[in-house]
Order: structure tokens, then C-alpha cells, then sequence
């Protein structure tokens, strides 16, 4: 069974750096073609997708936020960082965390998390 | 503004047929797959469908999924009052490389 969680400071101030960390369990990042994303939704609107990085480091951004994102990961502890830096009050949303193969849709999620931003 | 195109809102009675559109362009919905995903607020979004029509092992057949060139439509039949969710298409974009979706539908059992 595949599980994600998010987890991460749930206020940050304007101008400071968001680093957001999701821990599996099912799977590993060292197996071919898995990958790990992460998405947001700021309150009321839709999903946005913000980034992925696949077992052999691969990584992709959203083209609209790539200048402030960077996605790591850790095999060995099974997790992936998100940093999102310059945080401004339009950046308030729950980000979510969600397991991908290759080809495949992001599926399971995490349960998310409410990060705000506050000026 | 999302990049792929549905409708604000849908509703229907209980039993009733509902469908939610998904309109795209060709380097999304017409060069690849579409998923649909439902989402209840303080959950995480269920994969609902996938491969344009596909139906993951516990998702019931009353919901269906199809695609025709550019655009994609989830139906839903014999609608139920859990149905009540937020409805969201998503695709990969060839073009800006990366994962888009819509802009949600909630869907109102009436």
C-alpha cells in the first residue's frame, strides 16, 4: 500500500523561503520510471501542478514557477523536498504530494497541507 | 486561468446522468491521455479514472470516462448523493512538459 504526507511550517511571512517535505512508504524512488509530484490548491480554486522528479533524478516545473522551485530527493529516507522561495500571500494553499509512474496519472495523494502566507 | 477548459458547475437528482466536459488543444487532451480525478474539501483528490477511460480497482462503473480529439467528458450515472465532489480533468502538456488540469467542476446532487 502506497501512502504520501506532506509536512512543513503551515505559516510562513512574505519573502521567505517554503521548504515542504513528503514521506512515502510503499515504494522506492531507485525503482524505474516511479516519480513523485507535487501540486497545490490555493483556497477556492483549482489544482496546480508544481513539479515532479522521477528515480533517476530527472526533475520538471511548472514553466510559470520553475525560477523559484527546486525538488529534491532522498532515496534512503524515502522523502522529496519542495523549496519555493520568495512566498508571497497568492502562494496561500494546501499543497499536496502524490505518487506517479511513468505515463501513469499522480495517484495516491497525501492528505496535504494548509501552508499560508501572510504579508 | 486553467489550461484546460470545464464547466464552473453541474447537478443533477439522485439516478439522474450527469457529464462534465474537459476542453483542451492539441498538445494536451489531443496528444495524450486524459484522468479525472474527484475531490471532497479536506481530503485528498481520488483518482477517478484514467487513460481516458480507464476505472481503478474500487471505483464504481456508474462513472465512465471518454475522449474525442481535443476534448474529454466524465459521465456519471444512477447519481448519488456522495457524488457531491469537485470534479477535476488533468492531462500531460507537450508543450509546457508537465502535468495541467482543469479548472474543476463541483457538482451539486440536488
Amino acid at each position: 500500500q502506497i501512502t504520501l504526507k506532506e509536512s512543513g511550517p503551515t505559516l510562513v511571512k512574505a519573502t521567505q523561503t517554503l521548504t515542504l517535505t513528503c514521506t512515502f512508504s510503499g515504494f522506492s524512488l531507485s525503482t524505474s520510471g516511479v516519480g513523485v509530484g507535487w501540486i497545490r490548491q490555493p483556497p477556492g480554486k483549482a489544482l496546480e501542478w508544481l513539479a515532479l522528479i522521477y528515480w533517476d533524478d530527472d526533475k520538471l516545473y511548472s514553466p510559470s514557477l520553475k525560477s523559484r522551485l527546486t525538488i529534491t530527493k532522498d532515496t534512503s529516507k524515502n522523502q522529496v523536498v519542495l523549496t519555493m522561495t520568495n512566498m508571497d500571500p497568492v502562494d496561500t494553499a494546501t499543497y499536496y504530494c502524490a505518487h506517479r509512474d511513468l505515463g501513469r496519472p499522480f495517484d495516491p495523494w497525501g492528505q496535504g497541507t494548509l501552508v499560508t502566507v501572510s504579508s | 486561468q486553467s489550461v484546460l477548459t470545464q464547466p464552473p458547475s453541474a447537478s443533477g437528482t439522485p439516478g439522474q446522468r450527469v457529464t462534465i466536459s474537459c476542453s483542451g488543444s492539441s498538445s494536451n487532451i489531443g496528444s495524450n491521455t486524459v484522468n479525472w480525478y474527484q475531490h471532497l474539501p479536506g481530503t485528498a483528490p481520488k483518482l477517478l479514472i484514467y487513460s481516458n477511460n480507464q476505472r481503478p480497482s474500487g471505483v464504481p462503473d456508474r462513472f465512465s470516462g471518454s475522449k474525442s480529439g481535443t476534448s474529454a467528458s466524465l459521465a456519471i450515472s444512477g447519481l448519488q448523493s456522495e457524488d457531491e465532489a469537485d470534479y477535476y480533468c488533468a492531462a500531460w502538456d507537450d508543450s509546457l512538459n508537465g502535468e495541467v488540469f482543469g479548472g474543476g467542476t463541483k457538482l451539486t446532487v440536488l
